[in-house]
């Protein structure tokens, strides 16, 4: 059974600081990983989507790696701010649905 | 481009009522998958349609059911509500259902049982 599980579970950061939000599943045989935001009492915005054959994604500040064979992602925030405060959820697609992390619960104080 | 729309945002019910929840995909997805969302559980799938037929369901009791409709949108209604059914209710929408395709999803229905 996948298991997706992220670290650390909050994170508080002083503004422009770099950070590594990371993300661990149990099965490697998926078919993508997807990283979302997730502001209070909101849905999901998508962040970047990772193909299994693929090792990174970029968009603007964010870069998204994937490495299947030790079911590991990590996403890297550059120069912090603090609209980019949210909870940070990964998510695996498995054959049939998206298996979620916990998230990381993010603040960036100016 | 309108993105995934749900409706309600709100709603309140008492226990043993039943609800229906709206999602309206993004124009020419014709993939709607729905999850549950609670502190205790974190988010968890409930279903998926593709043209109007169910391909996927989660692990969640007969009382959790749904339907799509020919132009994609899709409702899902909940029976016999319960307490422990309080929750935000998402919805995503991809354009063609592959498994390899980016799910986009609404604002949610937030669901709160008396």
């Amino acid at each position: 059974k996948q298991e997706v599980t992220q670290i650390p579970a909050a994170l508080s950061v002083p503004e422009g600081e770099n950070l590594v939000l990371n993300c661990s599943f149990t099965d490697s045989a998926i078919y993508n990983l997807q990283w979302f935001r997730q502001d209070p009492g909101k849905g999901l915005t998508s962040l970047l989507l990772i193909q299994s054959s693929q090792r990174e994604q970029t968009s603007g500040r964010l870069n998204a790696s994937l490495d299947k064979s030790s079911g590991r992602s990590t996403l890297y925030i550059a120069a912090s701010q603090p609209g980019d405060s949210a909870t940070y959820l990964c998510a695996v697609r498995d054959t049939d649905k998206l298996i979620f992390g916990t998230g990381t619960r993010l603040q960036v104080f100016p | 481009k309108a993105g995934v729309t749900q409706t309600p945002r709100y709603l309140i019910k008492t226990r043993g009522q039943q609800v229906t929840l709206s999602c309206s995909p993004i124009s020419g997805h014709r993939s709607v998958s729905w999850y549950q969302q609670t502190p205790g559980q974190g988010l968890q799938f409930l279903f998926e349609y593709f043209s109007e037929t169910q391909r996927n369901k989660g692990n969640f009791p007969g009382r959790f059911s749904g339907r799509q409709f020919s132009n994609s949108r899709s409702e899902m209604n909940v029976s016999t509500l319960e307490l422990g059914d309080s929750a935000l209710y998402l919805c995503a929408s991809s354009p063609d259902g592959a498994l390899t395709g980016e799910l986009f999803f609404g604002e949610g229905s937030r669901l709160t049982v008396l």
